[in-house]
């Protein structure tokens, strides 16, 4: 079964820094990854999707790399801003998961403080 | 564009209720729909998936159910709700690359 781990479960930080959130899976065996932002009490807002057979994706001030056979991804997040405050939330479709569904990470809450 | 709407945005109901929450999605046809919750300290958890109208499968055993009358329809229903069936409950579809859009969700308190 596979199992989605984000290190660390909470990350506080200066403005203007640059971060890294981490999230590993044991089953290497995924068709995509992908990463989202919640904020409190709301819906989960899709931020980058990479394909399995790609190493990285970039939207703005955020990467996101991807090492499928180490089952390993990151999110960096260049010059932060107290408006990057969410939770984060790491997900995988597995090949052999049922519906192509998700498989979620439990998240990492970032406070980027002023 | 697309864009998925739920409804209610919140809830409260009492032990032994029925329940009943929609799910819409515009401007695609075809889409997976997914039923997801999240509870309190927990992770989001795939309840219910479809494919197409009327099928539906079930990923874990649980006192809910799920179907699928239209194409672009999702709901979620109880006969009776349970303390436990509190949570989080996140409406998405996906794409054909399989990327997922989630909706704004509905806050389900039992009492």
């Amino acid at each position: 079964k596979q199992e989605v781990t984000q290190i660390p479960a909470a990350l506080s930080v200066p403005e203007g820094e640059n971060l890294v959130l981490n999230c590993s899976f044991t089953d290497s065996a995924i068709y995509n990854l992908q990463w989202f932002r919640q904020d409190p009490g709301k819906g989960l807002t899709s931020l980058l999707l990479i394909q399995s057979s790609q190493r990285e994706q970039t939207s703005g001030r955020l990467n996101a790399s991807l090492d499928k056979s180490s089952g390993r991804s990151t999110l960096y997040i260049a010059a932060s801003q107290p408006g990057d405050s969410a939770t984060y939330l790491c997900a995988v479709i597995t090949n052999s998961n049922s519906g192509y569904a998700l498989n979620f990470g439990k998240g990492t809450s970032l406070l980027v403080t002023p | 564009s697309q864009t998925i709407h739920q409804w209610p945005a919140t809830l409260v109901q009492p032990v032994g209720s029925p329940l009943s929450l929609e799910c819409t999605v515009e401007g695609t046809s075809n889409p997976n729909l997914y039923w997801y919750r999240q509870a309190a300290g927990r992770g989001l958890q795939l309840l219910f998936y479809s494919v197409g109208i009327g099928q539906i499968s079930s990923e874990v055993p649980q006192n809910l159910s799920a179907s699928r009358p239209q194409d672009r329809q999702f709901i979620l229903s109880s006969k009776k709700l349970l303390l436990s069936d509190s949570g989080f409950y996140l409406c998405a579809w996906s794409e054909p690359n399989y990327e997922q859009y989630f909706g704004p969700g509905t806050r389900l308190t039992v009492t």
